[in-house]
């Protein structure tokens, strides 16, 4: 079956403007994250979705960054006024149980701002 | 902030060659998951552990969880090209999100 897909591969952008990351997650996952992946590093997580809310947010590192799931399914990752610093690999995963651990990876966005 | 610290950062070693991997933490983690990575990918779940002191084996892959589920190790015996990548340990402690470690980048030389 199809896996998590993230759209795009690759974002390239300019300091300061606005971007937003697709993660389709597998059908019926009902739980949803995304992360971020730095060079050499292992992944940081972002936020956490059960369903269509954000159900820990905490990860977020200011109010530059927000995430959407508004039917449940596909979430987007939004970046405001970017910076060099956000540079780096957005990963979304999904699990289909409510409190699982084992999730499932998608491809990541790799977000280049010059 | 949990942290979950790997050794060695890098590894490269021949084929046919065991190695081990470890992954340390202060922190006890309920569940404690091993993950391998290609590049250009996102991390592909390899086990999970669960009860202190647990051993799993997938093929020529052993982990062990620690007993007091703050570490786990990754031993390969006799490693092939394949086994090539980044192997990520990952903790989860009751919520819902993972600590990832700091990760272990592997090279088996043919």
């Amino acid at each position: 079956g199809a896996g998590v897909s993230q759209t795009p591969s690759n974002k390239v952008t300019e300091k300061g403007k606005y971007v937003e990351l697709r993660c389709d997650p597998i059908s019926g996952h009902t739980a949803l994250y995304w992360y971020r992946q730095s060079l050499g590093q292992g992944p940081e997580f972002l936020i956490y979705f059960q369903g269509t809310g954000a159900a820990d947010d905490s990860g977020l590192p200011n109010d530059r960054f927000f995430a959407v799931r508004p039917e449940g399914s596909v979430s987007t990752l939004k970046i405001q006024r970017t910076e060099r610093g956000d540079s780096a690999v957005y990963l979304c995963a999904s699990s289909p149980y409510r409190t699982s651990y084992e999730q499932f990876f998608g491809p990541g966005t790799r977000l280049t701002v010059l | 902030t949990q942290l979950l610290e790997q050794s060695p950062q890098f590894l490269s070693i021949q084929e046919g060659e065991n190695l081990t991997v470890y992954c340390n933490s202060s922190s006890v983690f309920s569940s404690l998951q091993w993950y391998r990575q290609e590049p250009g990918e996102g991390p592909v779940l390899l086990v999970t552990v669960v009860t202190g002191g647990e051993v799993k084996k997938l093929k020529r892959l052993t982990f062990q969880f620690g007993d007091a589920r703050k570490d786990s190790s990754l031993h390969i015996t006799a490693a092939q090209p394949g086994d090539t990548g980044l192997y990520l340990c990952a903790g989860a402690s009751g919520n819902e999100k993972l600590t990832f470690g700091t990760g272990t980048r592997l090279t088996i030389i043919p």
